[in-house]
C-alpha cells in the first residue's frame, strides 16, 4: 500500500498569500494517477486537480498543480477568502489500493 | 447534471448491518466505475473499495474484506454498500463517488453505531 504523507498539517496564511502544499508518496505513484481535493465543513469533498497538474472543470486557474514520481505539490496562487479548507491528496494509480493523504488544514492567518 | 444521490442516515447496533444506496443521474452509468469512500468524525477520508457497473466486478480494501459488500442494479442505475458486522469504528460519513478520479460525490450517509 502507497502511503500518502501531506505537509504541513495545518497552514495559516492570510488572504491575498501563496499557498504550498505537499504530497509525498512512500514510492513512486503509477502514471501520476494523484489528485487534490478541497473539503469544506460539513460538505463533500471537491475534485480540484487530478492527473498531478489537470485542473477539473470549473476549477479556477489559482489554483496548480505540479509534481511527479513521489513528490506532488497543490499551490493557491493568490488566497481568496473560500479557499480557507481542508485538503487532501490522493493515488488512484496503485490497483486495488487507493489511498488519501491524512489532510492539510489551510486556516487563515 | 451530473448527480448521485445517496439513500438517509442510519442508526444501528453494533453487530447488526447497514445497506447505503446510491442513485446516479446525469451521465450514462456503466461508464464509470464508482466507489465508495468513508470519513470517520474529524478524520480523514478512507477508501472502501470500487465497483464497476457495467459488469458488477469489485474490488475492496483488505481492511474491509468479507465485511463490505458493492452490488448495483443497472435498471435504477444505483449502487448499494452493505456493511456487516458494524462496530462502534465504522461510525462515519459513507459516500459514493464517480470514476477514477472521484470527480462527483454524492452528499454522504451517516452511519452511526451505538448500542
Amino acid at each position: 500500500e502507497i502511503v500518502l504523507t501531506q505537509s504541513p498539517g495545518t497552514l495559516s496564511l492570510s488572504p491575498g498569500e501563496r499557498a504550498t502544499l505537499s504530497c509525498r508518496a512512500s514510492q513512486s505513484v503509477s502514471s501520476n494517477y494523484l489528485a487534490w481535493y478541497q473539503q469544506k465543513p460539513g460538505q463533500a469533498p471537491r475534485l480540484l486537480i487530478y492527473g498531478a497538474s489537470s485542473r477539473a472543470t470549473g476549477i479556477p486557474d489559482r489554483f496548480s498543480g505540479s509534481g511527479s514520481g513521489a513528490d506532488f505539490t497543490l499551490t493557491i496562487s493568490r488566497l481568496e477568502p473560500e479557499d480557507f479548507a481542508v485538503y487532501f491528496c490522493h493515488q488512484y494509480g496503485s490497483s486495488p489500493m487507493y489511498t488519501f493523504g491524512q489532510g492539510t488544514k489551510l486556516e487563515i492567518k | 447534471q451530473i448527480q448521485l444521490m445517496q439513500s438517509g442516515a442510519e442508526v444501528k447496533k453494533p453487530g447488526a448491518s447497514v445497506k447505503v444506496s446510491c442513485r446516479a443521474s446525469g451521465y450514462t452509468f456503466t461508464s464509470y466505475y464508482m466507489q465508495w469512500v468513508r470519513q470517520a468524525p474529524g478524520q480523514g477520508l478512507e477508501w472502501m473499495g470500487i465497483i464497476n457497473p457495467r459488469d458488477g466486478s469489485t474490488t475492496y480494501a483488505q481492511k474491509l474484506q468479507g465485511r463490505v459488500t458493492m452490488t448495483r442494479d443497472t435498471s435504477t442505475s444505483t449502487v448499494h454498500m452493505e456493511l456487516s458486522s458494524l462496530r462502534s469504528e465504522d461510525t462515519a460519513v459513507y459516500y459514493c463517488v464517480r470514476d477514477m478520479t472521484l470527480d462527483y460525490w454524492g452528499q454522504g450517509t451517516l452511519v452511526t453505531v451505538s448500542s
